[in-house]
């Protein structure tokens, strides 16, 4: 069956620290992979696209990674901050067309001053 | 510029009747995607509408659920006989171009609350 899998639990991280949450996809062959964040009682907000033949792509102290072999994107959040916990959700194409995007469950990150 | 608008905000409906949501997309987009979320859950696609044209429901439940995104006013989204199951989060995206060549933007969401 097609899924994608997000860290299920939440992850606490020390300030100054680097954060790192997984995505992983089983059955898709997606073109592209977005990294959302989403504070409670708000709806999400786009932060980073990355296409299947980006290894990388940087946004400030944002970093994500994309391995279509591995079916996983890694996102990195350096140097985090308490204004960095919210909940980030993953995203992805899952026919390779442009008609809709599907969505991880997402994973809950606090960092602790 | 302002953002994608959704109203209500809180939306209290017993059950059997009906809930209407409305979407205002940002100003230039004519792509409107709408998105349920449940407690702890991810968000769910539902329906992806240009003007006047429904692209793609598959996620949309066949009966009770419909969408409509006219060529003047809002993107609506209308659940008929509301059951308790219907209780969530319902958000409202858009953008410029078909996502995946440009960035959706999120509306702040609709929270329904079935009695």
């Amino acid at each position: 069956s097609q899924k994608i899998e997000q860290n299920s639990e939440a992850l606490n991280i020390q300030e100054g620290k680097t954060a790192t949450l997984t995505c992983n996809y089983t059955n898709y062959s997606p073109a592209y992979l977005q990294w959302y964040r989403q504070d409670p009682g708000r709806g999400p907000v786009f932060l980073l696209l990355i296409r299947e033949n980006e290894k990388e792509k940087r946004k400030e102290r944002l970093k994500v990674t994309f391995d279509t072999t591995l079916k996983q994107s890694l996102f990195h959040i350096t140097a985090s901050q308490p204004a960095d916990s919210a909940t980030y959700l993953c995203a992805l194409d899952p026919l390779g067309s442009a008609s809709k995007i599907i969505f991880g469950s997402g994973t809950r990150l606090s960092i602790r001053p | 510029n302002a953002g994608v608008m959704q109203n209500p905000r809180h939306l209290v409906r017993r059950r059997g009747q009906e809930a209407r949501l409305r979407c205002s997309p940002m100003k230039g987009h004519s792509h409107v995607y709408w998105y349920r979320q449940l407690p702890e859950e991810g968000l769910k696609f539902m329906v992806y509408l240009q003007k006047e044209n429904i692209i793609d429901e598959s996620g949309m439940p066949k009966e009770r659920f419909s969408a409509e995104f006219p060529k003047e006013g809002p993107s609506i989204l209308r659940i008929q006989q509301v059951v308790r199951g219907d209780s969530a989060a319902y958000f409202c995206a858009s953008s410029r171009d078909s996502v995946g060549t440009d960035t959706q933007y999120f509306g702040p969401g609709t929270r329904l609350t079935v009695l």
